[in-house]
Parts: structure tokens; C-alpha cells; sequence
């Protein structure tokens, strides 16, 4: 067990529906990062929170949305979903605000498969 | 365009012998560079990491090396254990945003 708690772990809906991915850091870390992981493909930079505040975006699509709340687990929102959308959701966790310079804890990821 | 590149999609290794892993950059400008190991069903994990001003760094059996003239890193592990075999990514970080190869997957055989 990472600390980086993903739910849920398995998610399968239909194009056009929403969604919704949450995410509860390591006890401690104030930064939460999500990804996005497609078959075979490495890990996509979609954005990243700060203690509750928008610190980086990555390529993340307008249809996707995320927030931290004051209790600092996130959610990352995803909305009028397309077969291209199915994928591994990976958030992760640090202690401070640079995922360079900061180790990430990875949550086991959220799978999600549009038909 | 991608930055950040793993070459090899896999790679298989005799235990107890070395496996290196390679990966090729594009930007001059990342600070960082950074190996996660991923195992099935799970989320990736720090495995070692190289600021851009150093050439080497190492941790046990594993060192990483930076030829930045080459844009170059590798993953040197020694000796490879059967609990190595797992999915390796490189990562490089600049300007808040940390970027990933697309993973060596190394298969250590007994």
C-alpha cells in the first residue's frame, strides 16, 4: 500500500456519459498529480494541485476537469467521454511542489474503459 | 514529438548479469532525470533519480549515468535479480512538467 488511495479501481461506461476519479494523497504530501496512461504508452501529464491550487497543466483535454479540495484529496472529472478516453488514471502524491526534485507516491491507478 | 524516448520496448537479462537501459532526450533544458519501476496492477514507484549538473549517481545495484552532450541517460543494475523484472520509465523534469518515456519492460531470466 503506497498511502495514495485510487477510486474506483474499475470503471467501464459509454461514450457520452461522465465520470468522475478521486484521489486521496500520502498523509503529508500537499501536491496531487494526475496521468494518464493509454496501452503501451508512457505516463501523459494531465495537471497538478498544489495545496489546493492549480500549479501545472499538461495536455489535458477541455472535456476533463480536476479540483483539490481543503481536505487535499482530489478529483479529476471527465465528461462527454470517447472510446479514445479508455485508459489507466494514475494519480500520484508529493510533499512539495516540483515532481522533479520531489519524489511521487503512485496510487495503483483507476482503469477506465468507454464502449 | 516526443522528448522523452525509451528505444527498447523490452529487454531480457540473464540473473546475475548487468541490464542497462537506455534513454534519449531531446530538451537541453530538463533539471532533472528520473527512473520509476512498475510492477502489474500497480503504481509506478521512485526507483533513482540524477540532477542535470551531475553525470552519475547510484544507489546499490543501481546507478544512473547522464551524458548530457549525447542527451543521453542509462539504468545500470548489478547484479539483476529475478525481482527486477518489471516495466522501467524515464522521466525528465523541467518548468513543473515531468516528462515520461514510454517504458522498457525488463524480463530478468533464472
Amino acid at each position: 500500500d503506497s498511502g495514495v488511495t485510487q477510486t474506483p479501481k474499475h470503471l467501464i461506461t459509454a461514450t457520452g456519459q461522465r465520470v468522475t476519479l478521486r484521489c486521496s494523497p500520502r498523509s503529508g504530501d500537499l501536491s496531487v498529480y494526475w496521468y494518464q496512461q493509454s496501452l503501451d504508452q508512457g505516463l501523459q501529464f494531465l495537471i497538478q494541485y498544489y495545496n489546493g491550487e492549480e500549479r501545472a497543466k499538461g495536455n489535458i483535454l477541455e472535456r476533463f476537469s480536476a479540483q483539490q479540495f481543503p481536505d487535499l484529496h482530489s478529483e479529476l472529472n471527465l465528461s462527454s467521454l470517447e472510446l479514445g478516453d479508455s485508459a489507466l488514471y494514475f494519480c500520484a502524491s508529493s510533499v512539495g511542489d516540483r515532481a522533479g526534485a520531489n519524489v511521487l507516491t503512485f496510487g495503483a491507478g483507476s482503469r477506465l474503459t468507454v464502449l | 514529438d516526443q522528448q522523452v524516448k525509451q528505444n527498447s520496448p523490452s529487454l531480457s537479462v540473464q540473473e546475475g548479469r548487468i541490464s542497462i537501459l537506455n534513454c534519449d532526450y531531446t530538451n537541453s533544458m530538463f533539471d532533472y532525470f528520473l527512473w520509476y519501476k512498475k510492477y502489474p496492477a500497480e503504481g509506478p514507484t521512485f526507483l533513482i533519480s540524477i540532477s542535470s549538473i551531475k553525470d552519475k549517481n547510484e544507489d546499490g545495484r543501481f546507478t544512473v549515468f547522464l551524458n548530457k552532450s549525447a542527451k543521453h541517460l542509462s539504468l545500470h543494475i548489478v547484479p539483476s535479480q529475478p525481482g527486477d523484472s518489471a516495466v522501467y520509465f524515464c522521466a525528465a523534469y523541467s518548468n513543473y512538467q515531468l516528462i515520461w518515456g514510454a517504458g522498457t519492460k525488463l524480463i530478468i531470466k533464472p
